[in-house]
């Protein structure tokens, strides 16, 4: 299976720390998507990273996409209370397939 | 600018009764994706369409369960009879042109169907 596999499955943080979570994958990719999911609400797109990129940032969003290790990794920086949700990663292999990860659950604490 | 609406919002319906989602993607995307998010199996796709037509259904559990997209505004996800085991929150998500799995995915913010 290609699923991908995030860690931790849950994180507790106080508001202003770093947060990161981990992606780990199977297969071949073409790229790496993170996802953010609030409670009771659909998934909310972050970041794309294809497999021959190795760093993207958007505002407080780091990814890294390591293919040698088949993982990725998504740092918030300077995390706030309304960070606070759940996290996904989803793989997509050529168009082949497209699988989500099941969830880091990140609570940021004020 | 809408995003992608689904409705109902929440259906509690009896087993053996016949459930229908909708779904109307974000206008102009040619992908749709129809998803079943429960605690046991996470996110799992169930099947998606490209310019209305169907691409890939490997994701659909059963025979009870259908999709269909009749115009490019509007898709349903149908299960005939629905089982207790078919509760979960389903979401309906869309993404623009271009080889739809690489592409960004806009997503509803679902249907919490409980089968009683």
């Amino acid at each position: 299976s290609q699923q991908g596999e995030e860690d931790p499955q849950a994180l507790s943080i106080q508001e202003g720390e770093n947060a990161t979570m981990n992606c780990s994958y199977k297969t071949s990719i073409n790229n790496l998507q993170w996802y953010r999911q609030n409670s009771g609400r659909g998934l909310v797109h972050l970041i794309l990273i294809r497999s021959n990129e190795r760093e993207k940032h958007s505002g407080r969003l780091r990814v890294t996409l390591d293919t040698s290790k088949k993982s990725s990794s998504l740092l918030i920086t300077a995390s706030r209370a309304a960070d606070t949700a759940s996290y996904f990663c989803a793989t997509s292999n050529y168009g082949q397939n497209f699988v989500f990860g099941p969830g880091t659950r990140l609570s940021v604490l004020p | 600018d809408a995003g992608v609406i689904q409705s109902p919002r929440h259906e509690v319906t009896e087993m053996g009764q016949e459930v229908t989602l909708r779904c109307k993607p974000i206008s102009g995307h040619d992908y749709l994706f129809w998803y079943r998010q429960t605690m046991m199996r996470g996110l799992e796709l169930l099947i998606y369409f490209n310019n209305n037509v169907p691409i890939d259904d490997s994701g659909m559990p059963e025979d009870r369960f259908s999709a269909k997209m009749p115009n490019a505004s509007f898709s349903t996800l149908k299960i005939q009879p629905s089982e207790p085991r078919d509760s979960a929150v389903y979401f309906c998500a869309s993404s623009p042109e271009g080889t739809g799995l690489n592409q960004p995915q806009h997503f509803g913010d679902g249907t919490r169907l409980s089968i009683l």
